[in-house]
């Protein structure tokens, strides 16, 4: 069965205090994991798709980075927009079709 | 806003009650999916509709039933809810057709339901 667990659960950062989430994943044959962001009472909005070991993509302040356990999310000099609850998930495994699995999620807060 | 829109945004029903919640995406997409979303719970996949496959969740009560009547919409029937059901609804949807980069999903705004 694929498993993903993200830590911290939350994390409090002050501005530009740089910081990194985890993302662990259990899961035979990875095809994809996949990075979301998601404010409250919103739809999770896509931000990154990685696909083999040693990618590594990036947007504005956040960088994401996978190894064949986990996958980072890097965030450089953070600030108060950023405070969101960033999901992880996965594809792969025996599942056929386009579903993930997704982890609980880690609850940013980034104080001015 | 992405290219996945939902109606309503919000809903309260009482459990003798029948609604519809609905989904359009405007992304060209071929698979399309229901999620619930419970506080302090992962992402729960409720069901799938794609060119390749209808998958249903077995663990989804029956008083949830999707309709998927072509491949930009997508709409859940509700009738004689509980208020466990109460939850944030996404509809996400994705390309499809088996390749891992077509495997992307993307969310709507989600309905969040509230049961009396």
């Amino acid at each position: 069965e694929d498993q993903v667990t993200q830590s911290p659960e939350a994390l409090r950062l002050q501005e530009g205090e740089s910081s990194s989430l985890n993302c662990s994943y259990t899961v035979s044959g990875l095809r994809g994991l996949f990075w979301y962001r998601q404010d409250p009472g919103k739809g999770p909005e896509f931000l990154f798709t990685l696909y083999s070991a040693g990618e590594e993509k990036e947007k504005e302040r956040l960088k994401a980075t996978l190894t064949k356990k986990e996958s980072f999310l890097h965030i450089t000099a953070p600030k108060p927009e950023d405070s969101a609850t960033y999901l992880c998930a996965v594809s792969g495994g025996e599942t056929s079709g386009s579903r993930l699995t997704f982890g609980e999620g880690t609850q940013l807060t980034v104080n001015p | 806003e992405t290219g996945v829109t939902q109606t309503p945004r919000h809903l309260v029903m009482g459990m003798t009650n029948k609604k519809s919640l609905k989904c359009e995406q405007h992304l060209g997409h071929n698979a399309m999916y229901w999620y619930k979303q419970s506080a302090k719970k992962p992402l729960e996949l409720m069901f799938v509709y794609s060119l390749e496959e209808r998958v249903e969740n077995n663990s989804v009560p029956s008083r949830f039933s999707p309709e998927c009547p072509n491949s930009s919409h997508l709409f859940l029937h509700l009738h004689t809810l509980q208020p466990e059901d109460s939850a944030l609804y996404l509809c996400a949807s994705s390309q499809g057709g088996g390749g891992s980069n077509q495997e992307t999903q993307y969310f709507g705004p989600g309905t969040r339901l509230l049961v009396l």
